[in-house]
C-alpha cells in the first residue's frame, strides 16, 4: 500500500548518459513534484504537474525533461548527465498544500 | 522567492529532554508552514503543520508555533526518545504549490 513509490531506488551511470527515474502515486492526487536533494541535504523545487499540466518550472538545465503520462504518474528524464547531477531526487504529491515524498533514487554520475 | 532560515543546523539532546527548532521566513504572503522528517536513507515525512491563522498546533509530543509578526515559526519536541533522531525541515509556502525548505536541523537524541 505504498503511496508514493519511485523507481530505481539507486542509480549509477557514467557522464553522458542518459536517464530516467519514474514516480507513481495511489494517493489520487492532482499534483505531482520532483525535488532534488544535494549532498548537504538541501531540497529545492524542480518542477510540478497539476492534471498533467507543468505548474513549476525552476531554474533546472534543459537536460532535465518532466514527463506526466497520467495524473498517477510523473517521470523524470535526465539527458548528457553530468557529475554535478549526483544527488538523490524525491517524487511528491499533493491534493492541497500537503506534499507526500517518496523515498527518493539515490543517482550517482561517475 | 521565499527565503526560509533554520536553527539551529546541529542539535543534541539528553532523552527525556525537550527539543526546538526555530525558523524564519522572508514573504509575508507565505500561509503554509509544514515541518518534515527525514529517517536515514528515507524520504522526507510531514509530521505537522500550520497555517497562518492559527497561532499554535499539537500533536502528541509534537508542537508547532507561528509569530506571524515577526515571521517566524518553531519546532517543539518534549520527552525526547531514540527515535526522534532525524533530520528536520521547516518550509514555508504561499499557497502556490511551491515549497520552500530550510536547510534542515540534524537531531541526535543521547540515551
Amino acid at each position: 500500500d505504498t503511496a508514493v513509490s519511485q523507481t530505481p531506488k539507486y542509480l549509477v551511470t557514467q557522464m553522458g548518459n542518459d536517464k530516467s527515474i519514474k514516480c507513481e502515486q495511489n494517493l489520487g492526487h492532482d499534483t505531482m513534484y520532483w525535488y532534488k536533494q544535494d549532498s548537504k541535504k538541501f531540497l529545492k523545487i524542480m518542477f510540478s504537474y497539476n492534471n498533467k499540466e507543468l505548474i513549476i518550472n525552476e531554474t533546472v538545465p534543459n537536460r532535465f525533461s518532466p514527463k506526466s503520462p497520467d495524473k498517477a504518474h510523473l517521470n523524470l528524464h535526465i539527458n548528457s548527465l553530468e557529475l554535478g547531477d549526483s544527488a538523490v531526487y524525491f517524487c511528491a504529491s499533493s491534493q492541497g498544500a500537503e506534499q507526500y515524498f517518496g523515498p527518493g533514487t539515490r543517482l550517482t554520475v561517475t | 522567492g521565499e527565503n526560509v532560515e533554520q536553527h539551529p543546523s546541529t542539535l543534541s539532546v539528553q532523552e527525556g529532554d525537550s527539543a526546538v527548532i526555530k525558523c524564519t521566513y522572508s514573504d509575508s504572503a507565505s500561509n503554509y508552514f509544514p515541518w518534515y522528517k527525514q529517517e536515514l536513507g528515507k524520504g522526507p515525512q510531514l509530521i505537522i503543520d500550520i497555517r497562518s491563522n492559527v497561532g499554535e498546533k499539537k500533536d502528541q509530543r509534537i508542537a508547532v508555533t507561528l509569530n506571524k509578526t515577526a515571521k517566524h515559526f518553531s519546532l517543539h519536541i518534549t520527552e525526547t526518545q531514540p527515535e526522534d533522531s532525524a533530520v528536520y525541515f521547516c518550509a514555508a509556502s504561499m499557497g502556490d504549490y511551491k515549497l520552500s525548505f530550510g536547510a534542515g536541523t540534524t537531531v541526535t537524541v543521547r540515551a
